[in-house]
C-alpha cells in the first residue's frame, strides 16, 4: 500500500537557526498537504500543494514539490520558539480516497 | 478553534470495556474522518465517512466501528478495550471527499483515551 516516509522523526535546533524536514512517497501523488501540530494540541492545516516542482512561501517557511511529485519538504528560516510542534505531510494518490499522513518530524528549540 | 467539536476531552475505562467518542464536523462538512495517535506516534487513519457512507477505509480493527448519523455527526465505537488502545482519537472534517484537490482536513481537539 501507499507508504509516506517523513524524516527525521526528531530535531533540535538553537533559535534562529534553520530546520527542514523531509517527506517521501512510495507511490506519485497527486497532492501533498502539510499540517502542524503544537505541544497538547491538534494538528492545524498549513498548506497544499498539488503541481510538480511547486514551491510555497508563508512568511519564513517555505514548501516545495518534487518535479516527480514523490517528495516534499518544508523549510523555516531562522526558526522561533512559536515554531515548536510536530509537522506532518499527507500525501494521496491519484483517484484514492485516504489521505496518507507521515510519522512527523518533531522540531523542539532551545532558545 | 477549526469547528469541528469532540466528546469527551478525556475518557479512563478499564480492559474489556467499550466507550463512544462523538464528534461534531464543522458546520456544511460532509466527510469526517477518525484517527488515532498512540504517543510519540503519527496518524493512523481509521475511517472515512462521507454524508453516511461509509468511504475509505484505513487499519481499523475489527473491535472498532464507526458510523454517519443523518445529522452528519459520527461516532466511533471501540469494544473489549486493551491497553493498547490508549491513544489520542481525533476527529476531523472536511467539505467533500478527500479525492479532490483542494479538501483541507480540519481536525477536532481529540479525545484521550486511556485504558487501565
Amino acid at each position: 500500500g501507499q507508504q509516506v516516509m517523513q524524516i527525521p522523526q526528531y530535531q533540535h535546533v538553537q533559535e534562529g537557526e534553520d530546520f527542514t524536514t523531509y517527506c517521501n512517497s512510495s507511490t506519485t501523488l497527486s497532492n501533498i498537504q502539510w499540517y502542524k501540530q503544537r505541544p497538547g494540541g491538534h494538528p492545524v492545516f498549513l498548506i497544499q500543494l498539488v503541481k510538480s516542482g511547486e514551491v510555497k512561501k508563508q512568511k519564513r517557511l517555505t514548501f516545495q514539490f518534487g518535479e516527480a511529485k514523490k517528495n516534499s519538504s518544508l523549510h523555516i528560516t531562522a526558526t522561533q520558539t512559536t515554531d515548536v510542534g510536530t509537522y506532518f505531510c499527507a500525501g494521496k494518490k491519484q483517484g484514492a480516497q485516504k489521505l496518507v499522513f507521515g510519522q512527523g518530524t518533531r522540531l523542539t528549540i532551545n532558545p | 478553534d477549526s469547528g469541528v467539536t469532540q466528546t469527551p476531552k478525556h475518557l479512563i475505562t478499564a480492559t474489556g470495556q467499550r466507550v463512544t467518542l462523538r464528534c461534531s464536523p464543522r458546520s456544511g462538512d460532509l466527510s469526517v474522518y477518525w484517527y488515532q495517535q498512540s504517543l510519540d506516534q503519527g496518524l493512523q487513519f481509521l475511517i472515512q465517512y462521507y454524508n453516511g457512507e461509509e468511504r475509505a477505509k484505513g487499519n481499523i480493527l475489527e473491535r472498532f466501528s464507526a458510523q454517519q448519523f443523518p445529522d452528519l455527526h459520527s461516532e466511533l465505537n471501540l469494544s473489549s478495550l486493551e491497553l493498547g488502545d490508549s491513544a489520542l482519537y481525533f476527529c476531523a472534517s472536511s467539505v467533500g471527499l478527500a479525492g479532490r484537490s483542494g479538501e483541507t482536513q480540519y481536525f477536532g481537539p481529540g479525545t484521550r483515551l486511556l485504558v487501565l
